[in-house]
């Protein structure tokens, strides 16, 4: 079965430091979503990518935060200068179609920021 | 962001019984429902969803009840098994606003053999 994947599974920086974490969406899916987990904390939507360029984002996804399909198959999200709050569970998704049913996770990375 | 709301944080049921897991939302611009299971390591796998035009869809052991009324979805699994242990999120989102899932908390089930 077609699946979302996610590298690196762990990443640890240091405050400040950019970080890019990468997702291999379904092949032919359209849309792509960046969600995240602080540790005992809700999923919050990040943002949604559609046609190259962001559909939504929410109050979260503010200029520290970037995304990008750099290719046809790659989706990353960078953080250009980490924060301790930013450590998190970071899930990529994708759909064949905008209706959310459709959302299938990948394993997610879990960013550390020291 | 307390939009959508699973009051429980944990949930024990024997093998073989009915596991009920409870969800709240406020916002009554919600138009699409939906559970994940999460087990450890990985990430949330969609399992059943509901529009609001229905209340209620099921789809083998799981059967997911909407009462919008009271602004409350619940999800049956019956009959348990010990590999539905696992941590389930209730999801919503409004169709006609893009696709942006807000999550309940999530609620831990076991079952016990």
């Amino acid at each position: 079965e077609p699946e979302v994947t996610q590298t690196p599974s762990h990443q640890v920086t240091q405050m400040g430091q950019e970080v890019i974490l990468r997702c291999v969406p379904i092949s032919n899916h359209l849309y792509f979503y960046w969600y995240r987990q602080i540790l005992g904390q809700k999923v919050e939507f990040l943002v949604s990518f559609y046609n190259n360029e962001i559909s939504e984002k929410s109050e979260i996804f503010d200029d520290q935060f970037s995304v990008e399909r750099p290719d046809g198959s790659n989706f990353t999200l960078k953080i250009r200068s980490t924060k301790l709050e930013d450590s998190a569970m970071y899930f990529c998704a994708s759909s064949e179609l905008a209706t959310s049913r459709w959302q299938y996770f990948g394993p997610g990375t879990r960013l550390t920021v020291t | 962001d307390q939009q959508v709301k699973q009051n429980s944080p944990s949930l024990s049921v024997q093998e073989g019984r009915i596991s009920i897991l409870n969800c709240d939302y406020t916002n009554s611009m919600f138009d699409y429902f939906l559970w994940y299971k999460k087990y450890p390591a990985e990430g949330p796998t969609f399992l059943i969803s509901i529009s609001s035009i229905k209340d209620k869809n099921e789809d083998g052991r799981f059967t997911v009840f909407l009462n919008k009324s009271a602004k409350h979805l619940s999800l049956h699994i019956v009959p348990s098994q010990p590999g539905d242990s696992a941590v389930y999120f209730c999801a919503a989102s409004v169709m006609t606003s893009g696709s942006r899932l807000t999550f309940g908390e999530g609620t831990q089930l076991t079952v016990n053999p």
